[in-house]
């Protein structure tokens, strides 16, 4: 069964830093698209940032200059790097596989169950 | 940005009863819109992509429509496991966003 399992959330004051890891079960992150979604405590959807297979990255406006996506092809994980946390930024954070066809559709078709930050 | 507006932000409904989700978006858009379901303390699913197409293995009572800046999600016949939160998400520009969510409720 494929599977997205993120790692590396918890308590954090405000200022400070934490790396989120998403590791894959069954299908190969090299080759997909990956994307960061947060979701606060009772609140909706946010979507954080995306990171192509070829490398480019794109990120909310709330995430730039604070927040770095990348992934190890090698061992089949992706990162969030979050630096100078906010307690906006208190959220369950999902890591997703982001398909994306040639006429520019896109959708989230896959779901880790999430890691919880804390910026308090 | 493209903001996605969703109506109502929830509804009351039955077994059995015909449900239409709105999302209207802030310019005129490709037919790129995607609709999620949520269950309480689980991760989002994906049912429909490309604005009418349904996602592998998801219900034929679930369908999506529309073009330009409005878009819907209808369940044709509601069953106990849709009572559920619905978002949309629209893929036509960064950044990516998602409308504000609807609840389905007894």
């Amino acid at each position: 069964e494929v599977q997205l399992v993120e790692s590396g959330g918890g308590l954090v004051q405000p200022g400070g830093s934490l790396r989120l890891s998403c590791a894959d079960s069954g299908f190969t992150v090299r080759s997909s698209h990956m994307s960061w979604v947060r979701q606060a405590p009772g609140k909706g959807l946010e979507w954080v940032s995306v990171i192509y297979s070829n490398g480019d990255r794109y990120y909310a406006e709330s995430a730039k200059g604070r927040f770095t996506i990348s992934r190890d092809n090698a061992n089949s994980l992706v990162y969030l790097q979050m630096n100078s946390l906010r307690v906006e930024d208190t959220a369950l954070y999902y890591c997703t596989r982001y398909v994306r066809a040639a006429d520019g559709t896109g959708a989230f078709d896959m779901w880790g169950q999430g890691t919880m930050i804390t910026v308090s | 940005d493209i903001q996605m507006t969703q109506s109502p932000s929830s509804v009351s409904a039955s077994v059995g009863d015909r449900v239409t989700i709105t999302c209207r978006a802030s310019q005129g858009m490709n037919s790129w819109v995607a609709w999620y379901q949520q269950r309480p303390g689980k991760a989002p699913e994906l049912l429909i992509y490309a604005t009418s197409t349904l996602q592998s293995g998801v219900p034929s009572r679930f369908s999506g429509g529309g073009s330009g800046t409005d878009f819907t999600l209808t369940i044709s016949s509601l069953q106990p496991e849709d009572f559920a939160t619905y978002y949309c998400q629209q893929a036509n520009s960064f950044p990516l966003t998602f409308g504000g969510g609807t609840k389905v409720e007894i």
